[in-house]
């Protein structure tokens, strides 16, 4: 059990420009989740999968953003067109579905985005 | 919708004084409750939680009871160490649908020797 890891861990990019985070949940967690927090913030629930299903989304999640889970192991999060609102922490967590309303979710370190 | 308050911070105390953080929140049905700390550069970690009313979460000499009549999940700890500085967030699982949390804005402590 090596925990969630993000990749990058920092990402400075230009308005306009596309971004694409990366997340590795822990082995065997069939349900992955993005949040984005804001500084002084809690963090804000983005789109939950289980398994490679995408079975919500929130409505902060903008046609902008796209995220994908193709084979129901690692996930990404694409940002198109990235505007200085973007700015922010993305954070991943993974869970088992064995937990039921009980589960624990395990985050990662999250990526830190920066839109300048 | 469900949505979860906690007292602003920063909350500033000496060793070993007792702490307590206040969270309310409002959601339909039965929820469950969470407190998630997040370390000076470090990701967030459970620290306790309660799925049904009455419950008490416990861990690490933290404590928080999960009150229906009060809607509220405060968190305490008796003698606080410095080792306890960090942001603490509360935070719910809607009753029913799936499990995603939903989050208070986060309480720093600040623990001094």
């Amino acid at each position: 059990d090596t925990g969630v890891s993000q990749n990058p861990r920092h990402k400075i990019t230009k308005r306009g420009q596309n971004v694409t985070f990366r997340c590795d949940p822990i082995s065997e967690h069939n349900r992955l989740y993005w949040y984005r927090q804001t500084l002084g913030q809690g963090p804000e629930f983005l789109t939950y999968f289980q398994n490679e299903a995408q079975l919500e989304k929130s409505r902060l999640l903008s046609d902008r953003f796209s995220a994908e889970r193709p084979k129901g192991s690692f996930s990404t999060l694409e940002i198109q067109r990235t505007e200085q609102g973007d700015s922010a922490m993305y954070l991943c967590a993974s869970s088992s579905l064995a937990g039921g309303t009980q589960e624990t979710q395990y985050f990662g370190p999250g990526t830190r985005l920066l839109v300048l | 919708g469900d949505s979860v308050t906690q007292m602003e911070g920063p909350v500033t105390l000496s060793e070993e004084a007792f702490l307590t953080i206040n969270c309310t929140y409002t959601a339909t049905g039965y929820p469950s409750l969470f407190w998630y700390v997040q370390y000076p550069g470090e990701g967030l970690q459970l620290l306790l939680k309660a799925t049904k009313a009455d419950d008490k979460g416990s861990n690490k000499g933290f404590e928080a009871t999960y009150r229906k009549e009060t809607t509220s999940f405060h968190l305490e700890k008796g003698s606080v160490q410095v080792s306890d500085s960090a942001v603490y967030f509360c935070a719910l699982v809607p009753w029913g649908g799936y499990n995603k949390l939903i989050f208070g804005a986060g309480t720093r402590l600040a623990v001094h020797p």
